[in-house]
């Protein structure tokens, strides 16, 4: 079961931040936190991960709460290319663990 | 890199047919996974390989479906016979032990007529 739960859908205008919250009460601690999109047909792509700290990468911004039981992913100016599923994951960060995947939050950029 | 390579894009086959579904992970990934994606159910992890062992088959939903490695760059997963409800899109992932993320392939999407 996955261990996440965000909202079912949002949008955001054009050229705007998203933000898409997620909470993960459960966290363990070595337990990492994983985004990935999935656009219509196609793959699900990696976004970005984090521990503990606070990520940034070309694509996206990742928020960890110091609790760490919930964490935001932010796009820092929305564009069309990126309406898509966004899912959230928690997962021991050792290579060859399985992701689990959730039903994601739909994101709808709006012209 | 080409990216996880996965054959056919498209199947059609008919009720009770045998289907094969291809994928070429990314060279150099010790680590490959099987999921499928249905409107339904959503994404479903089915069997996953850490260096061409199968670790956790748990979601393979029952044995019509069975799933092969045999070597580090080539994977199939089998199903026979094939039913109608097993149409679904099948996606195939891999990843190496100096990243932990998984990159996924396009896709194959199978109707079961």
């Amino acid at each position: 079961d996955a261990k996440t739960t965000q909202p079912p859908s949002m949008d955001c205008a054009e050229g705007r931040a998203a933000n898409l919250p997620c909470n993960h009460s459960t966290i363990s601690g070595n337990e990492y936190v994983y985004w990935y999109r999935q656009i219509h047909s196609q793959g699900p792509q990696y976004i970005i991960h984090g521990l503990k700290n606070n990520e940034t990468n070309e694509m996206a911004s990742l928020i960890i709460t110091e609790d760490r039981k919930s964490s935001t992913l932010i796009l820092p100016h929305a564009t069309l290319r990126d309406t898509a599923v966004y899912y959230c994951i928690v997962r021991v960060g050792n290579y060859g663990q399985n992701f689990v995947f959730g039903p994601g939050t739909r994101l709808s950029v709006l012209p | 890199d080409a990216g996880v390579i996965q054959s056919p894009r498209h199947e059609v086959t008919e009720m009770g047919q045998e289907v094969t579904l291809r994928c070429k992970p990314i060279s150099g990934h010790n680590s490959l996974f099987w999921y499928r994606q249905t409107m339904m159910r959503g994404l479903e992890l089915l069997i996953y390989f850490n260096n061409n062992v199968p670790i956790d088959d748990s979601g393979m939903p029952e044995d019509r479906f069975s799933a092969k490695m045999p070597n580090a760059s080539f994977s199939t997963l089998k199903i026979q016979p094939s039913e109608p409800r097993d149409s679904a899109v099948y996606f195939c992932a891999s990843s190496s032990p100096s990243s932990t993320e998984a990159f996924f392939g396009q896709g194959t999407r199978l109707t079961v007529v």
